[in-house]
């Protein structure tokens, strides 16, 4: 059974950093794309960022760009994401979702991220 | 950056009502188009791919048509379980993923 658990929810002040865990179970994470997706408070999706299975490619919303890094530990079946500088604006519930053959497929239950002073 | 434009906002309709929900992008995305149903305090669930695909375990009475710049999400007997929110997505590879505002179908 495909499994992906995000960890890391906390409520931080504007400026500062958390990292978010999202570990994979039952498919070869070592193969697959996955990709952080954000949900602001009764608002939409917004894609943030994408890494390929190597590690070696990472793509970025403008809006995190410079802010934040997507990374992974093959070896762990986790990936992650570096959130730094953080804003009121990035508050949201914070999915890991994989990527197969270009729609995400499978989607963790979110974990919220809170930014405020 | 394609931006994806779902019409209506909020649709009101009855059990067994055929329900369409559109979605055009900015800019052609061929048939890189994916639908998403995401119910309150739950992750987005994958419907459609490639425009028109089902995804596995998904009931027949969703379907997705269009390719270029216009879409539509189709179902064709509205059930109980399917009042949901309604997401588009296009991944276009050339493109940042990005994400329609979503449609939110109501009991009427």
């Amino acid at each position: 059974e495909v499994q992906l658990l995000e960890s890391g929810a906390g409520l931080v002040r504007p400026g500062g950093s958390l990292r978010l865990s999202c570990a994979a179970s039952g498919f070869p994470f070592s193969s697959s794309v996955m990709t952080w997706v954000r949900q602001g408070p009764d608002k939409g999706l917004q894609w943030i960022s994408t890494i390929n299975p190597s590690g070696g490619n990472t793509f970025y919303a403008d809006s995190v760009k410079g802010r934040f890094t997507i990374s992974r530990d093959n070896s762990n079946n986790t990936l992650y994401l570096q959130m730094n500088s953080l804003r009121a604006e990035d508050t949201a519930i914070y999915y890991c979702a994989r990527i197969v053959k270009g729609p995400f497929d499978f989607w963790g239950q979110g974990t919220l991220v809170a930014v405020s002073s | 950056d394609v931006q994806m434009t779902q019409s209506p906002s909020t649709l009101s309709a009855s059990i067994g009502d055929r329900v369409t929900i559109a979605c055009r992008a900015s800019e052609s995305v061929f048939n890189w188009l994916a639908w998403y149903q995401q119910k309150p305090g739950k992750a987005p669930k994958l419907l459609i791919y490639r425009a028109s695909e089902l995804e596995h375990g998904v009931p027949s009475r969703f379907s997705g048509s269009g390719s270029g710049t216009e879409f539509t999400l189709t179902i064709s007997s509205l059930q109980p379980d399917d009042f949901a929110t309604y997401y588009c997505q296009q991944y276009n590879t050339y493109s940042p993923y990005s994400f329609g505002q979503g449609t939110k179908v109501e009991i009427k």
